[in-house]
């Protein structure tokens, strides 16, 4: 079965440069949410969007920002990156919400900024 | 969204079953308990989901008392690949998006 899909899997930027991160849901899901977690840390919501729109805000510094796109996929663009930016960040899909139906996690982009 | 806690860290060998009991004591009417399953570098993975009593798959158990104030994830049988870091989450009708707590990292020894 078709996973939630993220590319790419490794980045590493430098200070200060932006990166994109993409993610692909399982089909039919119009739901995407955005975690980030850092080493030896637990996942921190960001973001979520649902049926193109934002529905949610975590802990999302200004510097990001993201937005879903008519196929459902979604983007998560960071500017002026910063050391502590260094995290894996993981995309979540779902239909209609999740709860009752299961989140799917894909495998994360590691970003290492130097 | 209720608050849970569970233990920070378990140890086991293989073979054995592990039980991560985790509390949620402003656990709502509507609220759901789900179980998720992380391995290092990957993504989250659905385990369980449960309203009350048990609730029983191929991966594990999930009892839940009356009160529904605590839930306890039962994994029989334990293997090395069992180590991991497990979460305990309170979903309701009303959520949509999952807060991840302190999860239980479980180390299985050989």
């Amino acid at each position: 079965a078709a996973g939630v899909i993220q590319s790419p899997r490794h980045l590493i930027k430098e200070k200060r440069e932006t990166a994109t991160l993409k993610c692909y849901p399982i089909p039919r899901h119009d739901t995407v949410y955005w975690y980030q977690q850092g080493p030896g840390q637990d996942p921190q919501f960001l973001i979520s969007f649902y049926e193109k729109m934002q529905s949610d805000k975590g802990s999302i510094p200004d510097r990001f920002s993201a937005q879903q796109f008519s196929d459902y996929h979604s983007e998560l663009n960071m500017s002026s990156l910063e050391l502590g930016d260094s995290a894996l960040y993981f995309c979540a899909s779902s239909f209609g919400g999740g709860n009752l139906y299961g989140y799917t996690f894909g495998s994360g982009t590691r970003l290492t900024v130097v | 969204l209720a608050k849970t806690t569970q233990p920070i860290s378990m140890d086991s060998y293989e073979g054995q079953e592990v039980n991560i009991t985790c509390s949620h004591n402003n656990i709502a009417t509507n609220d759901y308990i789900t179980w998720y399953q992380q391995f290092p570098s990957q993504g989250p993975r659905f385990i369980i989901q449960g309203y009350k009593t048990k609730v029983t798959n191929e991966v594990a158990s999930l009892f839940i008392p009356a009160d529904r104030k605590s839930s306890t994830l039962s994994l029989p049988r334990v293997s090395l690949s069992d180590t991991a870091v497990y979460y305990c989450l309170v979903v309701g009708d009303n959520t949509d998006k999952l807060i991840f707590g302190t999860g239980t990292r479980l180390q299985v020894f050989p």
